[in-house]
């Protein structure tokens, strides 16, 4: 199984700061990567798919892209509402998995 | 935009079967632009992949799982359904219902969710 190694686990951020979330795959799975924002209690959101693509909808703040092997989101200036979970999960090859979980706290 | 609904019993006993209906509306689960998939969460820990449905009713579980998992559909109902046998504690979670889109040059994993629903197992 392909396994998906995000970090951090937890950042604590304020409001208008610049943040980086990295996810890392144990084997090549080219471009096979999505995002995801979940609130609590809430089912998550996809947010990015294909490493970059931004679903429709979702604010220009959000960004995807990949650097040698780690994947990175980015939220370009925090908002109250970006205080969430962020997971990450290739889709390139079965089982499908997924990241651990960043979760974006107040600081 | 499509609505997805998980629905089933809430208690499941240990060693006997969950069993979880997603029903569909706005899409057709047989359509060709679609796949469907269950993933879960266990209370406090991140997601899970639990399998996926293709249109034409084709399964693909989670080889962690295989042994356990059914996933099936009636298209007459458009639902889709998952069976999960000899369940123990370390099944209990939220389990979702999902929706892939199938575009021309891949696809776009989980774009639409159901609210999830919690399955707890216990005595």
């Amino acid at each position: 199984d392909i396994q998906m190694t995000q970090s951090p686990s937890t950042l604590s951020a304020s409001v208008g700061d610049r943040v980086t979330i990295t996810c890392r795959a144990s084997q090549s799975i080219t471009s096979w990567l999505a995002w995801y924002q979940q609130r609590p209690g809430k089912a998550p959101k996809l947010l990015i798919h294909e490493t970059s693509t931004s679903e429709s909808g979702v604010p220009s703040r959000f960004s995807g892209g990949v650097s040698g092997t780690e994947f990175t989101l980015t939220i370009s200036s925090l908002q109250p509402d970006d205080f969430a979970t962020y997971y990450c999960q290739q889709y390139s090859t079965y089982p499908w998995t997924f990241g651990q979980g960043t979760k974006v706290e107040v600081k | 935009q499509p609505q997805l609904q998980e629905s089933g019993p809430g208690l499941v006993k240990p060693s006997e079967t969950l069993s979880l209906t997603c029903t569909v509306s706005g899409d057709s689960i047989s359509s060709s632009g679609y796949h469907w998939g269950w993933l879960r969460q266990p209370p406090g820990k991140w997601l899970e992949w639990v399998g996926n449905i293709y249109y034409d009713g084709r399964p693909h579980y989670n080889s962690s799982l295989e042994s356990r998992v059914t996933i099936s559909r009636d298209t007459s109902k458009n639902q889709f359904s998952l069976k999960l046998s000899s369940v123990t504690a370390a099944d209990t979670a939220v389990y979702f219902c999902a929706r892939i889109k199938i575009r021309s040059s891949g696809w776009t994993p989980f774009d639409y969710w159901g609210q999830g629903t919690l399955v707890t197992v216990s005595s």
